[in-house]
């Protein structure tokens, strides 16, 4: 069964740009949901996404914004990139009931220059 | 807020030994408990998981042992070996509507087990 794909792997943006990233869930999980690494922060949930609907979210500003699609399939976008959105970014993936274990993908490593 | 803890930042072990790392909690709503193992830029790997309503899991050489009035676990593995040398991740998550897909990490425990 094929775990959590996520690209891109690496990205290099400017500040001020936009960047998306895409993330397919395992097999039938309907759940996936998005984290943020950096070593100050450590790990931080951003939002979740169940059968196209935002369920959950953090505490994040709004350049951050998602959405999921019919087939499981979810993209997260960072608009007018700063400096501090330079991180680890981790999809996870769930069936999508309290309780489920959450996989995580390999993640898309963001630097903003 | 740091709702979940992980106080040790690092525990060096001979390998065949035992290593045991530490979590603690302070949000009594959290009812599913996880660890994960992650290597640098990689993503966390599930290891082990145990509900509220249980106080030991095991899974090979893993055991996870939750004790609820003093909202603390731990994470045993037996025997230690050179491949688990990684950063180990405790996380929390609760019922309900806040809580899906949310897991609260810890600040992440670096193992070494030494040949």
């Amino acid at each position: 069964k094929a775990g959590v794909t996520q690209t891109p792997r690496y990205l290099i943006k400017t500040r001020g740009q936009q960047v998306t990233l895409s993330c397919s869930p395992i097999s039938g999980h309907r759940s996936v949901s998005w984290y943020q690494q950096t070593p100050g922060q450590g790990l931080q949930f951003l939002f979740e996404y169940f059968s196209e609907t935002q369920r959950n979210k953090g505490n994040f500003p709004g350049r951050f914004s998602g959405r999921q699609f019919s087939n499981s399939r979810s993209e997260m976008n960072v608009s007018t990139l700063e400096l501090g959105d330079s991180a680890l970014y981790l999809c996870a993936s769930s069936p999508g009931a309290s309780g489920n274990t959450i996989y995580f993908g390999e993640g898309s490593w963001l630097t903003v220059v | 807020d740091q709702q979940v803890k992980q106080n040790s930042p690092s525990l060096s072990v001979q390998e065949g030994r035992i290593s045991i790392l530490n979590c603690d909690y302070t949000n009594s709503m959290f009812d599913y408990f996880l660890w994960y193992k992650k290597y640098p830029a990689e993503g966390p790997t599930f290891l082990i998981s145990i509900s509220s309503i249980k106080d030991k899991n095991e899974d090979g050489r893993f055991t996870v042992f939750l004790n609820k009035s003093a909202k603390h676990l731990s994470l045993h593995i037996v025997p230690s070996q050179p491949g688990d040398s990684a950063v180990y991740f405790c996380a929390a998550s609760g019922v309900g509507g806040t809580s899906y897909g949310k897991l609260t990490f810890g600040q992440g425990t670096i193992l070494t087990v030494h040949p």
